[in-house]
């Protein structure tokens, strides 16, 4: 079957860095993203990675190993409003989006 | 710019009840165009979805059915509502092929089966 792994809580200083992990079992890959998704809310795209390696855009990165089938968030200088639940999500060989359970961040000051 | 609207945002229904959630696109033409669930602490339920007028795929066998009558409308409905239909529903769309498949969200509602 397809599965997804991430975190189900984290935990952070407001200032901090903080990584969320996702590792992934699926029919293939042709893509993994990242979703913000703060409480009663829509989800947010943040990131995308096909290739191997880190994106980085602003205070948050997202890093790809294709051959580990792993993937992390890394958020830089937390702020309060990074609150949220962070999605992890990959697109198998069909295309079709699997959907992690989300990694509920809560920034503490 | 593209925008996506779905309504209306919460709505308590009792058992047996019809529903019907609408979503529109502005902004881009011949969308793909989604509709997800989300339960409490589960990932995001992928229920229907269109690349075109009049073309639905559904990915779940339930009492749901969708339909696109124009190019940025698609409308979620139910005859009779179960108490297991309540739930976080979503509306989003997509480019058509070739993109990312980056995807778009509506606000979202949040329907309560009584």
């Amino acid at each position: 079957g397809q599965n997804i792994d991430q975190p189900t809580e984290m935990t952070a200083t407001e200032g901090a860095i903080v990584q969320i992990n996702c590792t992934y079992q699926t029919s293939g890959f042709n893509g993994l993203f990242w979703y913000q998704q703060h409480a009663g809310e829509a989800p947010t795209f943040l990131s995308y990675n096909v290739l191997d390696g880190l994106e980085e855009k602003g205070r948050f990165s997202s890093f790809l190993s294709r051959s580990k089938g792993y993937s992390y968030l890394l958020l830089k200088e937390l702020q309060m409003k990074d609150s949220a639940s962070y999605l992890c999500v990959v697109k198998d060989s069909n295309y079709q989006l699997i959907w992690g359970a989300g990694t509920k961040l809560i920034i503490k000051p | 710019s593209q925008t996506i609207h779905q309504w209306p945002a919460t709505l308590v229904q009792p058992v047996g009840s019809p529903l019907s959630l609408e979503c529109t696109v502005e902004g881009t033409s011949n969308p793909n165009l989604y509709w997800y669930r989300q339960a409490a602490g589960r990932g995001l339920q992928l229920l229907f979805y269109s690349v075109g007028i009049g073309q639905i795929s559904s990915e779940v066998p339930q009492n749901l059915s969708a339909s696109r009558p124009q190019d940025r409308q698609f409308i979620l409905s139910s005859k009779k509502l179960l108490l297991s239909d309540s739930g976080f529903y979503l509306c989003a769309w997509s480019r058509a092929s070739g993109h990312t498949g980056e995807l778009f969200f509506g606000e979202g509602s949040r329907l309560t089966v009584l």
